[in-house]
């Protein structure tokens, strides 16, 4: 299995350009998420999804849009990329919520606006 | 909103040291609690996972603790070695997970 995974591993945008970052999934999870990790201020949650078809807001989702078509996949796009979208994001997935909700981690997504 | 704490943002012990990392959390209404290792530019490692029933966890040299009445949960590390040095997270939740910044840990050799 693989696990969770990410596409693209790097991305460098300019203010203004668009792109979406793929997440899949191979665990047959139900919840998935979108994490962004930033120096001093930790991991924070962006949206998430707890099934096909559904998705929520998190910490931060402002600037963000998400969608869940698939099960084992989850997309995170920015419609016009700006500086402070800069960050390490993250997608994890879970088998459910509650007390067996242990989150498998992807390798992350460096992204740079410039 | 749940806030997580953990201190020290940093530590730095001799090999073969036991050592106990920090978490605290705000609101006790959590369904678990887990542990993650994170290594320089990669992704989060899952260590452990304390549900909200449960008191404690252990894997290998790795034993984590769970006090929802008062907020804390603490990550023992035994017999530390150099291949341990890494950043370690907890996470409160969920669904919506609540992380800690971590606790740069650097076991000397």
């Amino acid at each position: 299995n693989a696990g969770v995974t990410q596409t693209p591993k790097f991305r460098v945008l300019k203010t203004g350009q668009s792109m979406t970052l793929l997440c899949a999934q191979d665990m047959n999870h139900e919840y998935m998420y979108w994490y962004r990790q930033d120096p001093g201020m930790g991991l924070r949650l962006i949206h998430y999804s707890v099934g096909e078809g559904t998705t929520a807001k998190g910490e931060v989702p402002d600037g963000y849009n998400v969608s869940r078509l698939k099960k084992q996949n989850f997309l995170l796009g920015l419609e016009s990329a700006a500086p402070s979208q800069t960050s390490v994001y993250f997608c994890a997935s879970s088998y459910s919520g509650r007390a067996l909700n242990e989150q498998f981690f992807g390798p992350g997504t460096r992204l740079t606006v410039l | 909103k749940q806030e997580v704490t953990q201190i020290p943002a940093a530590l730095s012990v001799p090999e073969g040291e036991n050592l106990v990392l920090n978490c605290s959390f705000t609101d006790s209404a959590i369904y678990n609690l887990q542990w993650f290792r994170q290594d320089p530019g990669k992704g989060l490692t899952s260590l452990l996972l304390i549900q909200s029933s449960q008191r404690e966890q252990t894997s290998g040299r790795l034993n984590a603790s769970l006090d929802k009445s008062s907020g804390r949960s603490t990550l023992y590390i035994a017999a530390s070695q150099p291949g341990d040095s890494a950043t370690y997270l907890c996470a409160v939740g969920p669904p919506k997970q609540r992380f800690g910044k971590g606790t740069k840990l650097t076991v000397n050799p």
